[in-house]
């Protein structure tokens, strides 16, 4: 079964600094996708980012970008320029051939 | 973009009721739908995988008696807590995508349920 780990339980960062979050995960497929979700304290997910496994350039979203690594089954999370608005539980997630499986979640706090 | 309802996004009811939670996809057609719970300060848990027409698929350990599980047309998916209990109380989130596509799934805002 696909697991994802995300080793840091919370994280912060100052104002418009920026900052990693981690995520590891473990999977026998090579077809396969995953994302950085968002939840803010509204508890909606919100999609940040997302990277097809075939590809290997590492995707971006304006201030997000991910770095990518399929041999090592990384993919953190960067965060430019940090935001108030960017406070929020982050959760890392696998999608293989059916469901998405998701990480144990990153609370970011920004520190003004 | 996509656009996933789910209704109510509260409710409160006492111990011994059935509640009824809606997930309607807006503007595509939703071949599959998932059902979460999400624990305070936790992660989501997939409860279930239902396709539109089939029984759902239930993952180890959630009762299906319980978490009744509906998907009859494109568009719409509900999940019955059965004769809830104060340890239903949860917070359930609902998810839709196209599977012929390779769009990723789209999230309702979710649904806490208390129960008295």
């Amino acid at each position: 079964a696909q697991t994802v780990t995300q080793s840091q339980p919370e994280m912060s960062v100052q104002e418009a600094e920026t900052v990693t979050l981690s995520c590891t995960y473990d999977t026998s497929e090579s077809d396969y996708y995953l994302f950085w979700y968002k939840q803010p304290p509204s508890r909606q997910m919100i999609l940040v980012i997302r990277q097809e496994a075939y590809k290997q350039q590492n995707a971006t979203e304006n201030r997000f970008s991910v770095n990518f690594q399929k041999a090592a089954k990384s993919f953190s999370l960067k965060i430019s320029d940090s935001q108030l608005g960017d406070a929020a539980m982050y959760f890392c997630a696998y999608q293989g051939a059916q469901k998405l499986v998701f990480g144990q979640g990153t609370r970011l706090t920004i520190n003004p | 973009g996509a656009v996933v309802s789910q209704h109510p996004s509260r409710v409160i009811c006492k111990s011994g009721t059935s509640v009824k939670i809606e997930c309607r996809s807006l503007d595509f057609q939703a071949t599959t739908m998932f059902w979460y719970r999400q624990f305070p300060k936790k992660s989501l848990m997939l409860m279930a995988t239902s396709n539109e027409g089939s029984k759902a698929t239930y993952e180890q350990g959630v009762e299906k008696d319980k978490f009744l599980i509906n998907h009859a047309s494109l568009t719409l998916s509900t999940l019955t807590v059965t004769s809830a209990h104060p340890e239903d109380s949860s917070f359930y989130i609902c998810s839709a995508r196209d599977a012929r596509s390779n769009q990723p799934q789209h999230f309702g805002d979710g649904t806490r349920l208390s129960i008295l």
